[in-house]
C-alpha cells in the first residue's frame, strides 16, 4: 500500500485559508487520495477525494500535483468547527484489497479565533 | 436519516467475557469495516466486508471475529476479550468499492473498556 506523509500539527488564523499538506510518493496510477477528519473521538467524516485532477466541493478543495506524489487539502474559510485531525489516505488498487482503507497519524489543525 | 449506528456505544467488561458490538447501516451499502482507534496509533481496520457472506481480515485482525449474514448488518465479536483490546472502536460503510461509490461513512463510535 502507498504509504502517507503528514505534518503532525499545524495551526490556522479563523477565516483565512487551511492548506494541509500530504506527501504519497509511492502512489500508483489507478490509486485515489481521500481525505477525512475526525473531530474529538467522533467518527472520521469524508471530506473529498480525487484520482489526478483538482476537485472542489462544498467543505474543501483537493490539489493534486500532476506527478501524483503529493496533494494539498484546503479549507477556503476555517472556522474554529474546523479544529480537528486531518487525515490523507490512499485508497489501494484492484481485487480484494479494494475494501482496505490505512489511516496515518494525521494531522493535527488547530483553527485560532 | 441515512446513517451508521453501533451499540453500545460505552461498554464496560472483564477479560474472557464474550462480547458483541453491533454496527448497522440503513443505506443498502455493500461495503462494511470495522476500525480501532488507539492513542499514538491512529486508526487501524480490523476486518471488512465487502457484501454479505464476504468478509476479509484488515490490519489487526487477531481476537476479533465478524459475520455478515445479512447487508445492514455487521456484528464485532470478541470472543475472550483481553485488556489489549480496550479501545475506541468505530464501524464504516460505503456503497461498494468501486468508482464513484467508495467514500465511507462512520459511526459514532464504541468505547471499549476490557479489565
Amino acid at each position: 500500500d502507498a504509504k502517507t506523509t503528514q505534518p503532525p500539527s499545524m495551526d490556522c488564523a479563523e477565516g483565512r485559508a487551511a492548506n494541509l499538506p500530504c506527501n504519497h510518493s509511492t502512489i500508483s496510477g489507478n490509486e485515489y487520495v481521500y481525505w477525512y477528519r475526525q473531530i474529538h473521538s467522533q467518527g472520521p467524516q469524508y471530506i473529498i477525494h480525487g484520482l489526478k485532477n483538482n476537485e472542489t466541493n462544498e467543505m474543501a478543495s483537493l490539489i493534486i500535483t500532476e506527478d501524483r506524489k503529493s496533494s494539498t487539502l484546503i479549507l477556503p474559510h476555517a472556522t474554529l468547527r474546523d479544529t480537528a485531525v486531518y487525515y490523507c489516505i490512499v485508497r489501494p488498487a484492484g481485487g480484494t484489497s479494494y475494501g482496505k482503507l490505512t489511516f496515518g497519524q494525521g494531522t493535527i489543525l488547530t483553527v485560532h479565533p | 436519516e441515512a446513517q451508521v449506528t453501533q451499540n453500545p456505544r460505552y461498554l464496560i467488561t472483564v477479560t474472557g467475557k464474550k462480547l458483541t458490538v453491533t454496527c448497522s447501516q440503513n443505506m443498502n451499502h455493500e461495503y462494511m469495516s470495522w476500525y480501532r482507534q488507539d492513542p499514538g496509533l491512529g486508526l487501524r481496520q480490523i476486518y471488512y466486508s465487502m457484501n454479505v457472506e464476504v468478509t476479509d481480515k484488515g490490519d489487526v485482525p487477531e481476537g476479533y471475529k465478524v459475520s455478515r449474514k445479512e447487508k445492514r448488518n455487521f456484528p464485532l465479536i470478541l470472543e475472550s476479550p483481553s485488556p489489549n483490546q480496550t479501545s475506541l472502536y468505530f464501524c464504516a460503510s460505503s456503497l461498494s468499492v468501486y468508482r464513484g461509490r467508495e467514500t465511507q461513512y462512520f459511526g459514532p463510535g464504541t468505547r471499549l473498556l476490557v479489565l
